[in-house]
Parts: C-alpha cells; structure tokens; sequence
C-alpha cells in the first residue's frame, strides 16, 4: 500500500539560508513523486516531479529534490529561501494503480 | 487554456440547504478529482472520475454527490448541507498517465452557518 509522510509539520528558516523539507514514501510499484505548494488562500501550484527518469530534478523558483529509492525519500531543497516561498508544501505520490496520496503538509515560516 | 475552473468562489449556506460547486477544464484530461481542505489541514479526496460517465467514492464520499456526463464538467452537489461540510473545496485533473500532474482550480470557499 501506498503511504507519504512529511516528516516535519512546520519549518522556520531565516531567509538567505537553506531549506530542507522531507519526506518519505512507501509504494509497491515504482512511484511518482510530486511537490506542490500552495500559498495562503491560494490552490496547489506544481513544484517538481520524479517520473522515473533523472533522480535529481529541478523545479520552479529554484528548488529541487532528490529521489532516493535506497531511503524511500524524496526531499526537497532550496539554497536561500526568500520570503515569498512561505507557503504550504505537500508530497504526494501516485503510482500506476491510481492512487494519489497526499502528505499532511509541511508549512515553511522564513524569517526575516 | 483556462485549466481548472471552478465557480462560485465563496459561498455561504444555511444548514439544510443545497447546492452545487462547479468544476470545468479544457485540457481534455480524463482524470477530475474533488477535495476538500479544512483549516490548517491537508487535502481530504471526496469523489473522483476517471473518466465520462464513471465516477468513484474517495476518503469522505458522505453528504456529498457527482456526476460525470462529460469530459469537462465535474460538478459536486452536496444535498443537506451540514457546518461540518464548511471547508474549501478544490477540484482538480490529471491526465490519463500517472506520471502524470494534477492541476487545481483556485477553489470554493464553503461556510455552512
């Protein structure tokens, strides 16, 4: 059975310096992987996915995350936060009976 | 291309009433999805469809109802609307692979009083 967990509900990080946001997966198939963010009273906008082909994959607004088959994980990274990344973030991951879990969100604070 | 669109944006019901939210894309997608998101929560799927005249129980079905008559339109009815079903509903779809992404409308903002 499928299952997502974001290891961290909330993470604050002062802007200028990085960010890691976590997760870990579990599927019996080889999964897909996505991130998508969704800013206060806004919907979900797609970061990045994994679909099987380069591990590291590059998004929008200059994050990236990794897939990692060996630690069922698929962090997401940014090198300097700035305070417009301040938003919800949720991993999801869908495989190929369908589902599509969703994690429980990970809310990233920057501080000035 | 529009997306997802979805109407009204904000509403608000009085216990008993009904209504339906309004979903619409133009990608041609065969997937469409309904969830809902409470406050300080994640994505709860309601009903989804995988395509025109299929449609399919998600996590928290009850109280609510889809249809599917096209491959455009998804709309949600929800009959006897209760306070618990105050929440802010998000409509998405997806194309037929799972590879594929999800796209999400900008969401009805539901309160039920």
């Amino acid at each position: 059975a499928q299952s997502v967990t974001q290891l961290d509900s909330h993470v604050s990080v002062s802007e200028g310096t990085p960010v890691l946001l976590r997760c870990n997966y579990s599927s019996s198939y080889s999964p897909s992987l996505f991130w998508y963010v969704q800013h206060p009273n806004k919907g979900l906008q797609l970061l990045l996915k994994y679909t099987s082909a380069a591990t590291l994959v590059k998004g929008i607004n200059g994050f990236e995350a990794e897939f990692k088959k060996s630690e069922t994980s698929f962090h997401l990274t940014k090198p300097s936060a700035h305070m417009s990344d301040a938003a919800e973030y949720f991993c999801v991951v869908s495989d190929r009976d369908d589902k599509i879990i969703f994690g429980k969100g990970t809310r990233l604070h920057i501080l000035p | 291309n529009a997306g997802v669109t979805q109407t009204p944006k904000f509403r608000i019901l009085k216990i008993g009433q009904s209504m339906t939210l309004q979903c619409t894309q133009d990608m041609n997608h065969n997937y469409m999805y309904w969830y809902r998101q409470d406050p300080g929560m994640g994505l709860k799927l309601i009903y989804y469809s995988v395509g025109a005249g299929i449609t399919d129980k998600g996590e928290v079905p009850n109280g609510y109802n889809v249809s599917r008559s096209t491959t455009e339109d998804f709309p949600l009815r929800l009959e006897l609307a209760a306070p618990s079903q105050t929440s802010v509903y998000f409509c998405a779809s997806r194309g037929f692979s799972s590879y594929n992404e999800q796209f999400f409308g900008p969401g009805t903002r539901l309160t039920v009083l």
